[in-house]
């Protein structure tokens, strides 16, 4: 168990809709990072937030969109969902910004039909 | 822009029998290098972190090398337990997120 917890496990969802998916990072952390992984794809990096702040941003759609709250939990937004948005999505977090290992959640399996 | 490039894709070995897997990096200033190991379905496993040139770290069966170009991770009699996707990532000195590689899928026969 990496501490790193997100939830839904799973969620299936029609085209053109909007889903929210949360991370709790590990305890102490204050980085959180999101990662889409698609059979084609790869990990790909989206966005990664700091203590509240948003870091440094990758390949994310401006339908999707981010946040991390004073808690330290994120949330990561997905609207206008598309049947290619179908992916496993991670959460992983570290330290601190500039840190080391980064460690990652079980991920929401995400099917848009 | 960042470049990891893992090979082979995929690895079949039977019970015992040692192999490397290959991981070669483009990026401009290397803060590190991570190996992850991620099983079907699951969230990708920290294994270990290289940080210069000539570093190894050892667990268990696996050992992780760099060199400025590349890094390598050596399996050495494997067990059916090992079969898994072995990710390589770095992170470039001035910036935040990893840059994976497609991975080598790696099958351990008994």
């Amino acid at each position: 168990d990496s501490g790193v917890t997100q939830t839904p496990k799973h969620l299936i969802t029609a085209t053109g809709q909007r889903v929210t998916l949360r991370c709790s990072p590990r305890s102490g952390d204050l980085s959180v990072y999101w990662y889409q992984q698609s059979l084609d794809q790869g990990l790909q990096f989206l966005i990664q937030y700091y203590n509240g702040e948003e870091r440094a941003k990758g390949n994310i759609l401006e339908r999707f969109s981010a946040q991390q709250f004073p808690d330290l939990h994120s949330e990561l937004n997905l609207s206008s969902l598309e049947l290619g948005d179908s992916a496993l999505y991670f959460c992983a977090s570290s330290a601190w910004g500039m840190n080391t290992e980064a460690f990652f959640g079980q991920g929401t399996r995400l099917t848009v039909v | 822009e960042d470049q990891v490039t893992q090979s082979p894709e995929a690895l079949r070995l039977q019970e015992g029998e040692s192999s490397s897997l290959n991981c070669s990096y483009t990026v401009s200033g290397l803060r590190g290098l991570f190996w992850y190991r991620q099983d079907p379905g699951k969230g990708p496993e920290f294994l270990f972190t290289l940080y210069s040139a000539g570093e190894e770290k050892e667990k268990e069966r696996l050992k992780a090398t760099l060199t400025k170009k590349e890094s390598f991770l050596h399996i050495t009699a494997p067990k059916p337990e090992d079969s898994a996707t072995y990710l390589c990532a770095v992170q470039a000195s001035n910036d935040y997120k990893l840059s994976f590689g497609a991975g080598t899928t790696v099958t351990v026969r008994a």
